[in-house]
């Protein structure tokens, strides 16, 4: 069975903090994503990734960044938390047809 | 722009009535076109997938089809389940590195 695994289900900071934000993917996939959902926001991309130590920017870069050293791990950084990124993250690995999906980390920033 | 765009829920009917979500989108071209599932507490699930005009996704009860004519990928079951509650999602593939883009999600209620 195929997995994305994310780290933590749960996470409470403080504003100010440097967070990291962890996915695992075991399916030997070179594309990895970084989403964040939002209520009627659907999932907007924040990085991907298409290879070791390749990334791209999406749609909402700002005030993230991201590391891809092996092809399997794929980690979101929020450099300095803020509230504004209180949020539920999603982390994907995918092929050109399709994503597979975690189950996400629900980050409250206080 | 290019875009996604659902009908806005939640959606709320009874077992076994009928469900249709709405899903259009625009692009240049012809994307794959997808319906993810979010059931409470977890991750976006693949339902179903279409990848060329007129074609017909299925899984579990649920339908889709490409329509290129009206750029829609309308949801649709025959018979809910009180299980089929949950948040789904369209979405269009925006290029060949396997991005997507989603549209706002709508929640389906199906109640007993």
């Amino acid at each position: 069975d195929v997995k994305v695994t994310q780290s933590s289900r749960y996470l409470v900071k403080r504003t100010g903090e440097k967070v990291f934000l962890e996915c695992v993917q075991d399916m030997d996939h070179e594309n990895m994503f970084w989403y964040r959902q939002d209520p009627g926001l659907g999932l907007r991309l924040i990085y991907f990734s298409y290879d070791v130590k390749m990334k791209e920017k999406g749609d909402i870069p700002e005030g993230y960044s991201v590391s891809r050293e092996k092809k399997e791990r794929f980690s979101l950084i929020l450099e300095s938390a803020s509230t504004n990124q209180t949020s539920m993250y999603l982390c994907a690995s995918g092929s050109n047809t399709e994503a597979f999906f975690g189950q996400g980390t629900r980050l409250t920033v206080v | 722009g290019n875009s996604v765009t659902q009908m806005e829920g939640p959606v709320t009917l009874s077992e076994e009535a009928f469900l249709t979500i709405n899903c259009t989108y625009t692009a240049t071209g012809y994307p794959s076109l997808f319906w993810y599932v979010q059931y409470p507490g977890e991750g976006l699930q693949l339902l179903l997938k279409a990848t060329k005009a007129d074609d017909k996704g299925s899984n579990k009860g649920f339908e889709a089809t490409y329509r290129k004519e009206t750029t829609s990928f309308h949801l649709e079951k025959g018979s809910v389940q009180v299980s089929d509650s949950a948040v789904y999602f369209c979405a269009r593939e925006t290029d060949s590195w396997g991005k997507f883009q989603f549209g706002a999600g709508t929640q389906v209620v199906v109640t007993p």
